[in-house]
C-alpha cells in the first residue's frame, strides 16, 4: 500500500550546525504534510506543516520544503541545539470534500542526535 | 495547562484481561484520534471520532473498540489483550479534520503479562 517513509534512521550533527531530515511519500493524493518531534516517553509535538499547494514554509529555526514532482518532503533545522535531539516523524493526510479527512499516516522516523 | 490528558500513563494488564485507556481534552476539539505506537516505530492510526461519527481504519483488529460519550472524553477498549498489543497508545485531538494540527497526549504505555 501507499506509505510515507524516511531515508535515514539516524542523523548525527554538531551543535550549531544545520540539519536536514528527508522524507519520501508515495500517496500523490495527500493534501497536507506535517513534521512532528517526539522526545523519549512523550507524545509527538507539532513542529510545522505545509499544504500541497505550497512548496516552502518557514517557522522559527525550521523550514519545510515540499517537492510534489518527486514526492519529497524535508525538514531543515537551523543552528541545532541540544534540545533538538529527538525522533522526527513526517506525516501526511488526505482530505475529502465536505471537510472530512483521513487520520495521519506517519513515516518511520529519524533519530536526530546533536553532538556537543 | 494540560490540553490532552491520558490516564493512566502506565498500565499493566494480563493476557486476555480487558483493559480501558482513557483520554480527555480541554480544547473542545471536534476530532479525537487513537494511535498505537510500538517500540521504535511510527504511530499507527487505529480509529478516530469526528464529533460522534466513528471512523475505523480498515486494518484495526476487532479486539480494539472505542467510545466517545461526550466531546471531552474518548476511551480505548482492548477486549482481549495479547502480547502483541503491548505498545504506547497515543490520543490526539484536532479542531477539524482537514489541515488542522493534531495535539497529542503523553500516551499510555501498555504492558501485557
Amino acid at each position: 500500500g501507499e506509505s510515507v517513509g524516511l531515508h535515514l534512521p539516524t542523523l548525527s550533527v554538531q551543535e550549531g550546525d544545520n540539519s536536514i531530515i528527508n522524507c519520501a511519500y508515495s500517496n500523490s493524493a495527500s493534501d497536507y504534510f506535517i513534521w512532528y518531534k517526539q522526545e523519549s516517553g512523550k507524545g509527538p509535538q507539532f513542529i510545522i506543516d505545509i499544504r500541497s499547494n505550497m512548496d516552502k514554509r518557514q517557522g522559527q529555526r525550521v523550514t519545510v520544503l515540499l517537492n510534489k514532482t518527486v514526492k519529497h518532503l524535508s525538514l531543515q533545522i537551523a543552528a541545532t541545539q541540544p534540545g533538538d535531539s529527538a525522533v522526527y516523524f513526517c506525516a501526511e493526510q488526505r482530505e475529502y470534500s465536505g471537510g472530512g479527512a483521513d487520520g495521519l499516516t506517519f513515516g518511520k522516523g529519524t533519530h536526530l542526535i546533536i553532538q556537543p | 495547562d494540560a490540553m490532552v490528558i491520558q490516564n493512566p500513563r502506565y498500565q499493566v494488564t494480563q493476557f486476555g484481561k480487558p483493559v480501558t485507556l482513557s483520554c480527555s481534552q480541554t480544547l473542545n476539539h471536534n476530532v479525537m484520534y487513537w494511535y498505537q505506537q510500538k517500540s521504535s516505530q511510527a504511530p499507527k492510526l487505529l480509529f478516530h471520532y469526528y464529533d460522534k461519527d466513528f471512523n475505523n481504519e480498515a486494518d484495526t483488529p476487532d479486539n480494539f473498540q472505542s467510545r466517545r460519550p461526550n466531546t471531552s472524553f474518548c476511551f480505548l477498549d482492548i477486549r482481549s489483550p495479547g502480547l502483541g498489543d503491548a505498545a504506547m497508545y497515543l490520543c490526539a485531538t484536532s479542531r477539524q479534520g482537514q489541515g488542522s494540527e493534531q495535539y497529542f497526549g503523553p500516551g499510555t504505555r501498555l504492558t501485557v503479562t
